[in-house]
C-alpha cells in the first residue's frame, strides 16, 4: 500500500464542475504539498499546508491532521484546469509523492 | 526570481548510450533534488544534495548513474550506460532549506530506444 493515496485517479468534468481531489496518507507528517504537473513535466507548487486551510483564486485546500486526509478543491473549473494533481507529504526528512489525479476539463 | 533551469527539455537515446543532464537551482538555494518520474507515477527521490554535498542517495542507481554538484550551485546528473526502463521525465528541484518550499524545473524528458 502507498503512503500516499489520491483519489480519483482520473476526472473528468465540465467547465464551471465545482471539483475535489483527495489525499489520504499513512505516515506522520510536518506538512502537505498540492503540486500542479501540466503536459511535459514541469511541476508547480499550488500549496504548502500543515493545518486548516488555504485559498488562492478558484482553489482551495485543506488538511485534517487527526484523519490524515487533505482535499484540493477547484471552483468554477476551466479547461485550462487540466493538468495532473499530486499530493506529497514531507515525512521527517523527505518528500512522498502520491501517484497523481488526471484532471480534464471540457468546454 | 528566476526559476529552476533545466536542460535539455527532450532527449533521445538507443540504449546504451550516454546522456547528462543539467540543473541551475534557485540561487541561493542550498539544497537540491534530482527525481525520476515513470509516466503515471509520483516522482521518485534519484539524489538529493545540501551545497556540494549528498544528503541521500539511497534510491540511485549507481552502477548506471552518478550525479555531481561541484561548487554548490548547478549539478548534472549522467546516466552510462541507457538502459530501456530508464526512459521517464528527470525532474530537478530546489529549495533554500532541506525540504521546505520546493521549486521544480519543467524537467528533461528522456525516452531510450
Amino acid at each position: 500500500k502507498n503512503e500516499v493515496e489520491q483519489s480519483p485517479q482520473n476526472l473528468t468534468a465540465q467547465e464551471g464542475e465545482f471539483i475535489t481531489i483527495n489525499c489520504s496518507y499513512s505516515v506522520g507528517i510536518s506538512a502537505l504539498h498540492w503540486l500542479q504537473q501540466h503536459p511535459g513535466g514541469g511541476i508547480v507548487s499550488l500549496f504548502m499546508l500543515s493545518s486548516g486551510k488555504k485559498k488562492h483564486g478558484r482553489l482551495i485546500a485543506t488538511i485534517n491532521i487527526q484523519e490524515k486526509h487533505s482535499s484540493l478543491h477547484i471552483t468554477a473549473s476551466h479547461p485550462r484546469d487540466s493538468a495532473v494533481y499530486i499530493c506529497a507529504v514531507y515525512d521527517t526528512d523527505k518528500l512522498i509523492f502520491g501517484t497523481g489525479t488526471r484532471l480534464q476539463v471540457f468546454p | 526570481e528566476a526559476g529552476v533551469a533545466q536542460s535539455p527539455r527532450y532527449k533521445i537515446i538507443e540504449k546504451r548510450q550516454s546522456v547528462a543532464f543539467w540543473c541551475n537551482p534557485i540561487s541561493g538555494h542550498a539544497t537540491l533534488y534530482w527525481y525520476q518520474q515513470i509516466l503515471g507515477q509520483g516522482p521518485k527521490l534519484l539524489i538529493q544534495f545540501q551545497n556540494n554535498g549528498v544528503v541521500d542517495d539511497s534510491q540511485l542507481p549507481k552502477d548506471r548513474f552518478s550525479a555531481e554538484r561541484l561548487k554548490g550551485v548547478d549539478s548534472t546528473l549522467k546516466i552510462q550506460p541507457a538502459k530501456l526502463e530508464d526512459s521517464a521525465v528527470y525532474l530537478c528541484a530546489s529549495s533554500s532549506s532541506a525540504n521546505y518550499g520546493y521549486t521544480f524545473g519543467s524537467g528533461t524528458r528522456l525516452t531510450v530506444v
